[in-house]
């Protein structure tokens, strides 16, 4: 399968404070998207980039792809108790599977 | 309402005992994919379908069999389910492929005894 690390794997913050969760890759890709599962629902899609460098912006969610097209992140600024969920990216190379990151599982503290 | 509909939510079953969970969409998605989530493996793919009576298979197709013989359903059929495929399962379609983003269905909670 698609050779992806997403790190960190936990993330507990107070809320408040900023979070930040990266994916990369060995290879360059085509495309990159994040989803969000929240605790017992199903992930739902947010963003996809595909340029190089790209930025998107989601009200407090940043999105970056980077400029050699391997790695990416999401960034929450002045995190908030709903934003707790596990964050996963979705990269793409070629061919047409479907594949997804083991995910950064964010818990916010009030 | 767009959406992708799985059924059953819940299942419990005994080992061997064929069963089938059905999947639909109704926004004219021409992919639909199977995964199954376990912890500390995130979501693995089953079986994939580009577009009606062509099937692939993912990284993890073993113990399970597809068809898409219509557009809008994609089920899920275990022949003969053994308790390692006790897990959660989720079906999602795009509109063309890996360019589009993924809506899932709500999943199903599948345990094998």
């Amino acid at each position: 399968g698609q050779q992806v690390m997403q790190i960190p794997q936990y993330q507990h913050v107070q809320e408040g404070e900023d979070f930040t969760t990266y994916c990369n890759s060995s290879t360059t890709l085509s495309n990159i998207q994040w989803y969000k599962q929240r605790p017992g629902g199903h992930p739902v899609f947010l963003i996809q980039l595909v340029k190089s460098g790209e930025v998107k912006k989601q009200k407090r969610l940043t999105f970056q792809f980077g400029e050699a097209k391997k790695n990416s992140s999401l960034h929450i600024t002045a995190t908030q108790t709903t934003d707790v969920g596990t964050y996963f990216c979705a990269p793409a190379n070629t061919g047409n599977q479907f594949y997804f990151g083991t995910g950064t599982s964010l818990t916010v503290i009030p | 309402e767009a959406q992708v509909t799985q059924n059953p939510r819940y299942l419990i079953t005994v080992t061997g005992k064929k069963l089938t969970v059905t999947c639909s969409q109704n926004m004219n998605h021409e992919y639909m994919s199977w995964y199954r989530q376990d912890p500390g493996l995130g979501l693995r793919q089953i079986y994939y379908s580009m577009n009606v009576e062509v099937t692939d298979k993912g990284d993890v197709p073993e113990g399970y069999k597809v068809s898409r013989k219509e557009k809008r359903n994609f089920p899920l059929i275990l022949e003969s389910p053994s308790p390692n495929q006790t897990s959660l399962y989720f079906c999602a379609s795009s509109l063309r492929g890996r360019n589009y983003g993924y809506t899932f269905g709500s999943g199903t909670r599948l345990t094998v005894v």
